[in-house]
């Protein structure tokens, strides 16, 4: 069984600074690995997926993930954050070769202070 | 393409009535979820259906059941509502590939919202 955990259920930020979600997953197989976002009121999008390959993967609207192994994590970033940027961040387990099943983290509330 | 749509949008409902959620997806998908989403848990899975015809169990699926009788389709059905099941619902689909890592991200709908009173 997979299980994820981020660790900041809110994190606030001034615009234009830097913002690391911190993620880490438990499991005893091979995962993929992903963060959706959710903007209020609304589904949730993908922004980011890692699969296989380069351990840093990069997604849309600047946001990029570090994939570590050893550690079992899977650090969202982003150098400089916009207001835009609002939203509540999910971090995503699947087991590789499962029935498709995600496992979700408890979710970040990213909040940007102007 | 209008992707995966959920109805109603919004509900409120007395402890003890029943209703159906219904998701609809366009894109061929041939798995879909349900999941319900509440503050500082997440997503949870209800249950979720790997095709026609075919639905299995999710982390919390007691006070529901779903069918699955056309591939576009995904029913969650509340047979009697209780205030624990207020909650906003999601459902998504995908459509995994062996062999295509890439085939395993999931697709939302814009979700339910449900109160029971």
């Amino acid at each position: 069984a997979q299980s994820v955990t981020q660790l900041d259920s809110q994190v606030p930020v001034f615009e234009e600074a830097p913002v690391e979600l911190r993620c880490n997953y438990s499991s005893s197989v091979s995962v993929y690995l992903f963060w959706y976002v959710q903007y209020p009121n609304q589904g949730l999008q993908l922004l980011l997926k890692y699969l296989s390959g380069s351990t840093l993967v990069k997604g849309i609207n600047g946001f990029e993930a570090e994939f570590n192994k050893s550690q079992t994590s899977f650090h969202l970033r982003k150098p400089s954050v916009h207001i835009s940027d609002t939203a509540e961040y999910f971090c995503a387990v699947t087991q590789v070769g499962g029935a498709s099943k995600i496992i979700f983290g408890s979710g970040t509330r990213l909040s940007i202070r102007p | 393409n209008a992707g995966v749509t959920q109805t109603p949008k919004f509900r409120v409902l007395k402890t003890g009535q029943s209703m159906t959620l219904l998701c609809a997806q366009d894109m061929n998908h041939e798995y879909m979820y349900w999941y319900r989403q509440d503050p500082g848990m997440g997503l949870r899975l209800i249950h979720y259906s790997v095709g026609e015809g075919t639905t299995a169990k999710g982390e919390v699926p007691d006070g529901y059941n779903v069918s699955r009788l056309k591939k576009q389709n995904f029913l969650l059905g509340l047979e009697s509502a209780a205030p624990s099941q207020t909650s906003v619902y999601f459902c998504a689909s995908t459509i995994p590939r062996r062999g295509d890592a890439s085939s395993y991200e999931q697709y939302f709908g814009p979700g339910t919202r449900l109160t029971v009173t």
